[in-house]
C-alpha cells in the first residue's frame, strides 16, 4: 500500500524567511496531494493541493511542486509570519483523488521565530 | 455553517469499557471517515464510507468498529478499550469534488 514519509519533523525559522516541507510516496498511482496545517487544539485544515497533472500550485505566499518521476512533492512557503506556526501535514491519495482515502505523512512542527 | 460535529469532545474512561464516538455532518457529503492521531505519528486511518451501505477497512482497523447509521452519521466504537487506544480521533467528510474536512476532534483517555 501507500506510503508517505515527511521531513523534516521540526523546523525553525527568522520570520520572513522561507520554509520548505518535503515528502515522498511510494505509490505510482497517486494522483491527489493535499496539504493540511493543524494549529495547536485544532482541526488539521486544508491549505493546498496539487493533483499529479500539474507540477506547481502558487497560493499567495503558499506553492506546493511536485515531481511525479521522483515521487515526490514539496511545500513552500515564503515570507513566514509568526502565524504560520503550525504543524504541517502532506498526504498522497490514488484511486480516485481528494475523494478517496488519503495517506498521510507524520509531521512537520514549524516553529516561526519573531 | 454547515459543518462537521463530534461528540465527545474529550472523554476519561477505564480499560475494558465500551467507548463511542460519534459524528455527524451537516455539509451534504456522502463520505465520512474516522482517523487517530498520536504525536509523531501523524493521521492513521482506521475506517471509512463512501455511502451508507459502504464500510472500508483503514491502516489500523484492529480493536475498532463503525457504523453508518445514516448519510450524516458515522460512529466509531471501541469494543473493550484499553489504553494503547488513548489519542486524539478525528472524524472527515468528503464528496465526489471536495477533498477532507475534519471535525474538531475527540480526545480519548483511557486508564
Amino acid at each position: 500500500g501507500e506510503n508517505v514519509e515527511q521531513h523534516p519533523s521540526t523546523l525553525s525559522v527568522q520570520e520572513g524567511d522561507s520554509a520548505v516541507i518535503k515528502c515522498t510516496y511510494s505509490d505510482s498511482a497517486s494522483n491527489y496531494f493535499p496539504w493540511y496545517k493543524q494549529e495547536l487544539g485544532k482541526r488539521p485544515q486544508l491549505i493546498i493541493d496539487i493533483r499529479s497533472n500539474v507540477g506547481e500550485k502558487k497560493d499567495q505566499r503558499i506553492a506546493v511542486t511536485l515531481n511525479k518521476t521522483a515521487k515526490h512533492f514539496s511545500l513552500h512557503i515564503t515570507e513566514t509570519q509568526p502565524e504560520d506556526s503550525a504543524v504541517y501535514f502532506c498526504a498522497a491519495s490514488a484511486y480516485g483523488g481528494a475523494t478517496n482515502k488519503l495517506i498521510f505523512g507524520t509531521g512537520t512542527l514549524l516553529a516561526v521565530q519573531p | 455553517d454547515a459543518d462537521v460535529t463530534q461528540t465527545p469532545r474529550n472523554r476519561i474512561t477505564k480499560t475494558g469499557k465500551r467507548i463511542m464516538l460519534e459524528c455527524s455532518q451537516t455539509k451534504g457529503h456522502d463520505r465520512m471517515y474516522w482517523y487517530r492521531q498520536d504525536p509523531g505519528l501523524g493521521l492513521r486511518l482506521i475506517y471509512y464510507s463512501f455511502d451508507v451501505k459502504d464500510i472500508n477497512k483503514g491502516e489500523i482497523s484492529d480493536g475498532y468498529s463503525v457504523s453508518r447509521q445514516a448519510q450524516a452519521k458515522f460512529s466509531l466504537s471501541l469494543e473493550s478499550a484499553i489504553p494503547n487506544q488513548t489519542a486524539l480521533y478525528f472524524c472527515a467528510t468528503s464528496d465526489s469534488l471536495r477533498p477532507q474536512h475534519f471535525g474538531d476532534g475527540t480526545r480519548l483517555s483511557i486508564l
